[in-house]
């Protein structure tokens, strides 16, 4: 399979601070890359989609102006939460597909956001 | 109305046993894909297996299996001979085309514990 990978894991941030996070495509060309936002005991859900060289897609409900996604080159996208607050704790996930990976969504580890 | 549905929140399997994870979708699109991820407590989203709505033989990886009935809009996991290690939570996933704006969109998820 392909490998996706996201950076930072993990990051404390305190309140009003902005945090970016990487995901990166590191074996094929990711023309399409989503985020999604995990809370506690529950499913994903999609926050975003963006594809290389275009504006993100933002889903109903979600601040573009909170979480800003680039994505640049066929191989990185990066979520900023902005102005972070406590309500924006969560597990972020990236995921990824392209090339010959067109039919199916790889994943980042993910990040988990604390805000103080 | 949900798309994807994961009607056992939590199952239980004795080690070597098979198990079977249920899955139903809705959807008007005829071009549409299924997906099995993994995620145990680490929280990265593992790729299990891929349907393609127009494929005509059951999906097959490994242990996995996905039990496709089309007419009945039903996805199952089949897990043969359980593993320790399979312990984790499964989400079905289902990706449509044109209609549904080519987003992956996630049930809520089944809890699967394997028993020694």
């Amino acid at each position: 399979g392909a490998v996706v990978s996201q950076h930072p894991s993990w990051v404390i941030c305190k309140s009003g601070t902005s945090v970016k996070i990487e995901c990166r495509s590191l074996d094929f060309q990711a023309t399409t890359m989503f985020w999604y936002r995990q809370f506690p005991k529950q499913s994903l859900m999609l926050m975003a989609t963006s594809n290389e060289g275009s504006k993100a897609t933002y889903e109903q409900g979600v601040e573009k102006d909170k979480f800003l996604i680039n994505h640049a080159s066929l191989t990185l996208s990066t979520l900023t939460v902005t102005s972070a607050h406590p309500e924006d704790s969560s597990f972020y996930i990236c995921s990824a597909r392209g090339g010959q990976h067109e039919n199916i969504q790889y994943f980042g580890a993910g990040t988990r956001l604390s805000v103080l | 109305a949900q798309k994807i549905t994961q009607t056992q929140p939590g199952m239980f399997v004795q080690e070597k046993e098979a198990v079977t994870l249920d899955c139903t979708y809705d959807t008007s699109d005829p071009s549409y894909g299924l997906f099995w991820y993994k995620q145990p407590s680490s929280g990265e989203m593992i790729f299990l297996i891929y349907q393609g709505s127009y494929d005509q033989q059951n999906a097959t990886e490994g242990r996995y299996s996905l039990n496709f009935q089309k007419a009945r809009k039903s996805a199952n996991l089949v897990i043969s001979a359980s593993q320790l290690g399979d312990s984790a939570m499964y989400f079905c996933a289902m990706r449509e085309g044109r209609t549904g704006g080519f987003k992956t969109i996630f049930g809520a998820g089944t809890r699967l514990f394997v028993k020694a």
